[in-house]
């Protein structure tokens, strides 16, 4: 069965690096999504992205933030500078869309910003 | 704005039925949803629900939705261990747009 893959499953990093969190959503999924969950808090939006652009991105998602799809089949989040604030699991999904209505999730990257 | 909320913690004994509950304040919302994570792992899809439908089953699980009272409720029937999870509620307004959670509800199945 397809799944969407996430790279990598953990990711530790000082404060004010820059880190790329990668996906490879299903392939023929035209919507894409970062959420983040914060330890023990609800999963939050982050951005969702369609047609090679942003579709709607939530008020966590400032200009240290930005997402890419380099190529057909990976989709990226950059975080320019971390925070320490910003530890938490980076969950990609993605959504065919017009067929069904489900959201795909990967298994997560954990950042850890030290 | 959107909120979901959800109780966070349930027990049950193996082999009973576990229901667990969220509510939404969105009255937009038009399709909602129901999210497994066991310890360590990603989100995995359950089941999901049109705002036009009252109940969905699908094998062990039983949705009920009262639009009315904007109430969700997930029943799994035969409880087993492996059903241990959290389990979040999540409502979005179309197919294909943001997903909101619940912060989720811890269920723990004992022997």
């Amino acid at each position: 069965e397809p799944e969407v893959t996430q790279t990598p499953s953990h990711q530790v990093t000082q404060m004010g690096q820059e880190v790329i969190l990668r996906c490879v959503p299903i392939s023929n999924h035209l919507y894409f999504y970062w959420y983040r969950q914060i330890l023990g808090q609800k999963v939050e939006f982050l951005v969702s992205f369609y047609n090679n652009e942003i579709s709607e991105k939530s008020e966590i998602f400032d200009d240290q933030f930005s997402v890419e799809r380099p190529d057909g089949s990976n989709f990226t989040l950059k975080i320019r500078s971390t925070k320490l604030e910003d530890s938490a699991m980076y969950f990609c999904a993605s959504n065919i869309a017009g067929v069904t209505y489900e959201q795909y999730f990967g298994p997560g990257t954990r950042l850890t910003v030290t | 704005g959107e909120d979901v909320e959800q109780s966070l913690f349930l027990s049950v004994r193996e082999g009973d039925s576990s229901v667990i509950n969220c509510t939404y304040t969105d009255s937009s919302s038009t399709y909602l949803y129901w999210y497994k994570q066991e310890p360590g792992a990603g989100l995995q899809l359950l089941t999901y629900i049109f705002s036009n439908m009252d109940m969905k089953q699908d094998q062990r699980l039983t949705v009920l939705l009262n639009k009315k009272d904007k109430h969700l409720s997930l029943r799994i029937a035969d409880t087993q261990t492996g059903d241990s999870a959290i389990y979040f509620c999540a409502e979005s307004a179309d197919s294909w747009g943001k997903l909101q959670f619940g912060a989720g509800t811890q269920v723990v199945v004992t022997p």
